[in-house]
């Protein structure tokens, strides 16, 4: 993809267990989103983190951004059944005011 | 708010038929754009709009077309449907800060297939 990748593409885990999804991009952004998508349904806003920013916190969600490495990271602690989805990353690219989505990780939560 | 609305959920189009999806918002968002989602991939951008008179393309536009009479309304025009057009359409809108995106609202999707 030209605006990056995601991986992995699929993460099955146990129930309580960490998860951590990672977004790379390769041109200057922003701003990045995450999103989380229920099968069948659209998309949920989950955290939007800027360019200046390093780290951002929503409740069990942690988001981490390195510019210099062009990359983010989405964390998920204390995994539960109802975080079972898609979590895709969206970059806003410098300059520009679209929003570019990669292909997503597939999460699933074992009981 | 009924937030983002699109119309119709489901449909059956034949190859060479044209048809309009509607995508509608209240929260008065300056930013609106058209998405598609093939199965099993993330989301593509086929076209968006940063206000109304004011269109640009996306990844994907070839095939579509938009317009952007109001800030409400955001129609996504098919001119002669494929079986390579079938998918799942999102709308989605946002709030612009200057030139800044921000959190995206999106609508439940239409589903449509091309015979």
């Amino acid at each position: 993809s030209q605006q990056g990748e995601e991986d992995p593409q699929a993460l099955s885990i146990q129930e309580g267990e960490n998860a951590t999804m990672n977004c790379s991009y390769k041109t200057s952004i922003n701003n990045l989103q995450w999103y989380r998508q229920n099968s069948g349904r659209g998309l949920v806003h989950l955290i939007l983190i800027r360019s200046n920013e390093r780290e951002k916190h929503s409740g069990r969600l942690r988001v981490t951004l390195d510019t210099s490495k062009k990359s983010s990271s989405l964390l998920i602690t204390a995994s539960r059944a109802a975080d079972t989805a898609s979590y895709f990353c969206a970059k806003v690219i410098q300059g520009a005011q679209k929003l570019v989505f990669g292909q997503g990780t597939r999460l699933t939560i074992n009981p | 708010n009924a937030g983002v609305t699109q119309t119709p959920k489901f449909q059956v189009l034949k190859t060479g038929q044209s048809m309009t999806l509607q995508c509608a918002q209240d929260m008065n968002h300056e930013y609106m754009s058209w998405y598609r989602q093939d199965p099993g991939m993330g989301l593509r951008l086929i076209h968006y709009s940063v206000g109304a008179g004011i269109t640009d393309q996306g990844e994907v536009p070839n095939g579509y077309n938009v317009s952007r009479s109001t800030t409400e309304d955001f129609p996504l025009r098919l001119l002669s449907a494929a079986p390579s057009q079938t998918s799942v359409y999102f709308c989605a809108s946002s709030y612009l800060s200057g030139t800044r995106n921000n959190e995206q609202f999106f609508g439940p999707g239409t589903r449509l297939t091309v015979l």
